[in-house]
């Protein structure tokens, strides 16, 4: 696609239930990012993926947290018994081999209320 | 540790006024690139700007200019002529390897 697309948009659930969100990145972009904004907060590193492996693992919080990405394409976060702390906006990215840079998506904002 | 340091929290300038936002990084690397990426309120992060560490020649776009002190580690954005659309979280940013580590931001508001 044009650009890089993450749904949903907004997510709200309760405490303890599954989250997945989705992460469709621009086509042909090997590598693709997820990174979690907290309330007035920098970007947190999550996990990278380059083609359909997981280099680096490192930035996931908890085994709550769980990653993964099909076909060289489409990546989805999951996050297990949600809890409140969990809330945040959960941005992807994705580059390529072009130029230096990510293209973001516009984020899931996630509640956990 | 890789870190970077925006010691600007909040900024606010009046519209058409130059600003200067800081930042500050700390990588033993010797090569990488440097990014200013600008939130608006939509949370839509935007490149503003990029600059390779081994080009000793300030990166420029538009209004938007840098100062790279890579002795200094320093990577400040300078926004001339400012404008209300500019007003947004702006974050400083670098990649030594494989993955962009950023600041924390600094929120600038350009006022009418």
């Amino acid at each position: 696609g044009a650009g890089v697309s993450q749904s949903p948009s907004n997510k709200v659930t309760e405490k303890g239930k599954d989250v997945e969100l989705r992460c469709d990145p621009i086509s042909g972009h090997t590598a693709l990012y997820w990174y979690r904004q907290s309330l007035g907060q920098g970007l947190e590193f999550l996990i990278y993926f380059q083609g359909n492996s997981a280099p680096d693992k490192s930035g996931l919080p908890s085994d709550r947290f769980s990653a993964e990405r099909t076909g060289g394409s489409v990546s989805t976060l999951t996050i297990q018994r949600t809890q409140q702390e969990d809330s945040a906006v959960y941005l992807c990215a994705s580059s390529g081999t072009d130029v230096a840079g990510y293209t973001f998506g516009s984020g899931t904002r996630l509640t956990v209320v | 540790a890789q870190t970077v340091t925006q010691s600007q929290p909040e900024m606010s300038v009046q519209e058409a006024e130059t600003v200067t936002l800081s930042c500050t990084y700390d990588t033993s690397e010797n090569n990488y690139y440097l990014f200013w990426y600008k939130q608006p309120p939509s949370r839509q992060m935007i490149l503003v700007i990029r600059q390779e560490a081994y080009k000793q020649q300030n990166a420029t776009e538009n209004r938007f200019s840098v100062n790279f002190q890579k002795a200094a580690k320093s990577f400040s954005l300078k926004i001339s002529d400012s404008q209300l659309g500019d007003t947004a979280m702006y974050f400083c940013a670098f990649e030594p390897s494989d993955k962009i580590i950023f600041g924390k931001g600094t929120r600038l508001h350009i006022l009418p």
